[in-house]
């Protein structure tokens, strides 16, 4: 299936771990997001990056760390979990050299920081 | 800073209706609008995409419009059914396409 996905999609862990989140996309996109969707069901970016390298970066605590390793993949990893953590992150993708910029989202992964 | 808003935040309808959701942004410098659904405990469905050139886009029973200069977009859904029910998600980009502003969402019930 061409698609975005995550993994895990449920994540269960004490307040202090450090946890990744993986995602990957077979779209052949230059392009890649993470985006937090809270309690309140609000989504919100966090990060992108394009052909690897950092574009965007939403004033997220420095305990978010991204890292692609390449086009098609964009993992994030978070140190130190707190209780506000808990959230359901999407990772999406898209194609600049399309034109039109359409994301496509991943299932997601729900963290919960217990 | 963009903000974007979603009228009404919830709306039930009996089967077989015409509807309407409601999209304002406040900065009308938009690349594109995209609407989405997302499905209790999934993940978003991309709908339709609107360029900013352009005023409409349909799918199937689905016909997003756009205003730009009026900073609005509304998404009409012909003869609704009870597998419509899920929330509906407006979001804008600006700047090249990247960052996408999203709305709060419309959470529609479409009843038997």
């Amino acid at each position: 299936d061409t698609a975005v996905s995550q993994t895990p999609k449920y994540l269960v862990t004490q307040m202090g771990n450090d946890k990744s989140i993986k995602c990957e996309q077979n779209l052949g996109h230059d392009t890649m997001y993470w985006y937090k969707q809270d309690s309140k069901k609000f989504l919100k970016i966090m990060f992108s990056y394009n052909n690897k390298e950092l574009i965007i970066n939403e004033t997220v605590p420095n305990r978010f760390s991204p890292k692609s390793p390449d086009k098609a993949h964009l993992n994030l990893h978070i140190n130190s979990l707190e209780l506000g953590d808990s959230a359901v992150y999407f990772c999406a993708s898209s194609s600049r050299l399309a034109g039109d910029n359409e994301q496509f989202f991943g299932p997601g992964t729900r963290l919960t920081v217990l | 800073k963009q903000e974007v808003t979603q009228i009404p935040a919830a709306l039930s309808v009996p089967e077989g209706e015409n509807l309407v959701l409601n999209c304002s942004f406040t900065d009308s410098a938009i690349y594109n609008l995209q609407w989405f659904r997302q499905d209790p405990g999934k993940g978003l469905t991309s709908l339709l995409l609107i360029q900013s050139s352009q005023r409409e886009q349909t799918s199937g029973r689905l016909n997003a419009s756009l205003d730009k200069s009026s900073g609005r977009s509304t998404l009409y859904i012909a003869a609704s059914q009870p597998g419509d029910s899920a929330t509906y998600l407006c979001a804008v980009s600006a700047g090249g396409g990247n960052k996408l502003t999203f709305g709060t969402g419309t959470q529609l019930k479409v009843e038997l």
